[in-house]
């Protein structure tokens, strides 16, 4: 079975901060994809960005990028120049190659400050 | 391009009675997701469709069942509502292509309340 874990509820920091919500999982596959997903108040779901197990460069997406460490299972979020828009519900999600669907970590609630 | 649509958006039932959600993806998207999203139990996937078959299903009871139709649009159908059911319902659906890490786009949600 696979998991994901999020181990910050909520988060708060000041408008232009930079920000790095935690992510770690599980799975025995060796072919994988991690994303994160931002749920503003409007519950869309918006894709922020994604990792392929097995490219070794971390994914960056203008202000976002992340810290994939593969050993560790871990798939950190880091967002520069926060912005009140980033106020949101963060996921991590992970998708294998036996894939029943992706599989979400509980969140992360991000507040920014003005 | 349209996104995907979810109907109804918002939905009131009460134990017992059944439902039937409705999707439509993403115009040359094959595959639709299904995922329950409570505040308990965070995000969970119920099945997916490609092609008007189910693929892959979660670890959800029977009561759940869904369906796809040649057209890629999918519905999904709780009988005999309980009160945990009670949730936002999301509909995601991607391009079939490479079907590992393809993005998948979600809808607004059906927002299901059971009284």
């Amino acid at each position: 079975a696979q998991t994901v874990t999020q181990s910050q509820p909520e988060m708060s920091v000041q408008e232009a901060e930079t920000v790095t919500l935690s992510c770690t999982y599980d799975t025995s596959e060796n072919n994988y994809y991690l994303f994160w997903y931002k749920q503003p108040p409007s519950r869309q779901m918006i894709l922020v960005i994604r990792q392929e197990a097995y490219k070794q460069q971390n994914a960056t997406e203008n202000r976002f990028s992340v810290n994939f460490q593969k050993a560790a299972k871990s798939f950190s979020l880091k967002i520069s120049d926060s912005q009140l828009g980033d106020t949101a519900m963060y996921f991590c999600a992970l998708l294998g190659g036996g894939a029943d669907g992706l599989t979400f970590g509980k969140g992360t609630h991000l507040i920014i400050q003005p | 391009k349209a996104g995907v649509t979810q109907t109804p958006r918002y939905l009131i039932k009460t134990r017992g009675q059944q439902v039937t959600l409705s999707c439509s993806p993403i115009s040359g998207h094959r595959s639709v997701s299904w995922y329950q999203q409570t505040p308990g139990q965070g995000l969970q996937f119920l099945f997916e469709y490609f092609s008007e078959t189910q693929r892959n299903k979660g670890n959800f009871p029977g009561r759940f069942s869904g369906r796809q139709f040649s057209n890629s649009r999918s519905e999904m159908n709780v009988s005999t509502l309980e009160l945990g059911d009670s949730a936002l319902y999301l509909c995601a659906s991607s391009h079939p292509r490479d079907r590992l890490g393809n993005e998948q786009f979600f809808g607004p949600g059906t927002r299901l309340t059971v009284l």
